[in-house]
């Protein structure tokens, strides 16, 4: 099945920076990527995802990056806020099985 | 409407209990999933009902057994379980058959006692 590997686990950074989050994946065959924040107490919500025939997608402070020949995806936020401080999964979907595989998770925390 | 309901919020139970989790939703989705999430950890899928009917079973023990009464509804309905079975239930649905996002609920958070 396919793997998904995330880095960092664990991401703090000041008001105002960037954060850059980085996934890989193994199976070739995937074809959509989404990324999801988990904010403390709530559901996964999704916020960004990408498929197989875009390298690059942007919404506002948010953009995905897609390498499909070298099998990985990062997220980019910018201008990052405390609002955004949370735990942040990647995942990779097995189209013929339609199920998702996550990544780790990232916990970012945005300091003031 | 695109929400996700779970209930209840939270669940207590002893080792021979019987309960279940319910999960709605309304926005005409035919795929519906349950997932398990342990603190700090990816949530794990269990169970994935396309049109009413279990198509991915990740091999999880009987103690767990879902339902999916109509193409709104899943329950997880719990006997017997083990205190390590303490987790976050995650409900999720999306498009059956097709690539694209699940909309998670809230979670029920279960202890077992």
């Amino acid at each position: 099945g396919e793997n998904v590997e995330q880095h960092p686990s664990t991401l703090s950074v000041q008001e105002g920076d960037s954060a850059v989050i980085k996934c890989t994946y193994s199976d070739s065959a995937s074809n959509y990527f989404p990324w999801y924040k988990q904010e403390l107490g709530k559901g996964p919500q999704l916020i960004i995802d990408i498929r197989s025939n875009v390298g690059e997608k942007k919404d506002q402070r948010i953009a995905v990056t897609l390498n499909k020949t070298a099998k990985h995806f990062s997220l980019h936020i910018t201008e990052t806020q405390p609002e955004d401080s949370a735990v942040y999964f990647c995942a990779a979907e097995d189209s013929t099985l339609g199920r998702l595989y996550f990544g780790r998770g990232t916990q970012l925390t945005v300091w003031p | 409407d695109t929400e996700v309901t779970q209930t209840p919020k939270h669940l207590v139970m002893g080792m021979t209990n019987k309960k279940s989790l319910k999960c709605e939703q309304h926005m005409g989705h035919r795929a519906m999933y349950w997932y398990k999430q342990k603190a700090k950890k990816p949530p794990e899928l269990m169970f994935v009902y396309s049109y009413e009917k279990l198509s991915i079973n990740e091999s999880v023990p009987s103690r767990f057994s879902p339902e999916c009464p109509n193409s709104s509804l899943l329950n997880l309905h719990l006997h017997a379980l083990q205190p390590e079975d303490s987790a976050l239930y995650l409900c999720a649905s999306g498009l059956a058959g097709n690539t694209g996002e699940l909309f998670f609920g809230e979670g029920s958070r279960l202890t077992v006692l």
